[in-house]
């Protein structure tokens, strides 16, 4: 198993581009999420989903989209990139229900710099 | 809303010596699970203890315990015999039921040789 992947691991956009971070996991887990990583802010969520066809909002969604069209795969979309969207982001994955949940599975982390 | 305090930004231990980091969490919920995650200078996010809210036993893993107290809603990380590779980011985190981890802002741990 190659557990949660995500690619890029580092990307330079300019303000206004556009671009897809992608996550894929091979373990069948149900439950994905991405967070965001900033100094002295801890671990942010941005979007998750329980699984295929089901999104739901974190904390700080805002200029974020993301879908799940399949099990393995939630990519997450930012359709304007801003500066204030410099950060770390990861992915990660865990089984269902919530008795398996309690162990999460993170991806390697994509660092993102927005100019 | 669902919080997690971690009011130490950044600690220090000598090396062999024992070091606690404090976590506070605030929640509504009777039954979840409370983490701690190590974050090296790679950034993968490791995991290094879990504790059940229903188990009144403080987990432990190796060098690793925490001090539980769920009336006080309070998750300590104890680390004894500290070695420079348990230098890293510390995270507590808190799952609430069905909702997604909520985590605190972070323990820097330095260890001096």
């Amino acid at each position: 198993n190659a557990g949660v992947t995500q690619t890029p691991k580092f990307q330079v956009l300019k303000t206004g581009q556009s671009m897809t971070l992608q996550c894929a996991q091979d373990m069948n887990h149900e439950y994905m999420s991405w967070y965001r990583q900033d100094p002295g802010m801890g671990l942010r969520l941005i979007h998750y989903s329980v699984g295929a066809g089901i999104t739901d909002q974190g904390e700080v969604p805002n200029g974020y989209n993301v879908s799940r069209s399949t099990t393995e795969d939630f990519p997450l979309r930012l359709l304007s990139a801003a500066p204030s969207q410099t950060s770390v982001y990861f992915c990660a994955s865990s089984p269902l229900p919530s008795g398996d949940q309690e162990t999460q599975y993170f991806g390697p982390g994509t660092r993102l710099l927005v100019l | 809303a669902q919080t997690v305090t971690q009011s130490q930004p950044e600690m220090s231990v000598q090396e062999a010596e024992t070091v606690t980091l404090s976590c506070t969490y605030d929640t509504s919920e009777s039954d979840y699970y409370l983490f701690w995650y190590k974050q090296p200078p790679s950034r993968q996010m490791i995991l290094v203890i879990r504790q059940e809210a229903y188990k009144q036993q403080n987990a432990t893993e190796n060098r690793f315990s925490v001090n539980f107290q769920k009336a006080a809603k309070s998750f300590s990380l104890k680390i004894s015999d500290s070695q420079l590779g348990d230098a890293a980011m510390y995270f507590c985190a808190h799952l609430p039921g069905n909702t997604p981890l909520v985590f605190g802002k972070g323990t820097r741990l330095s260890v001096i040789a």
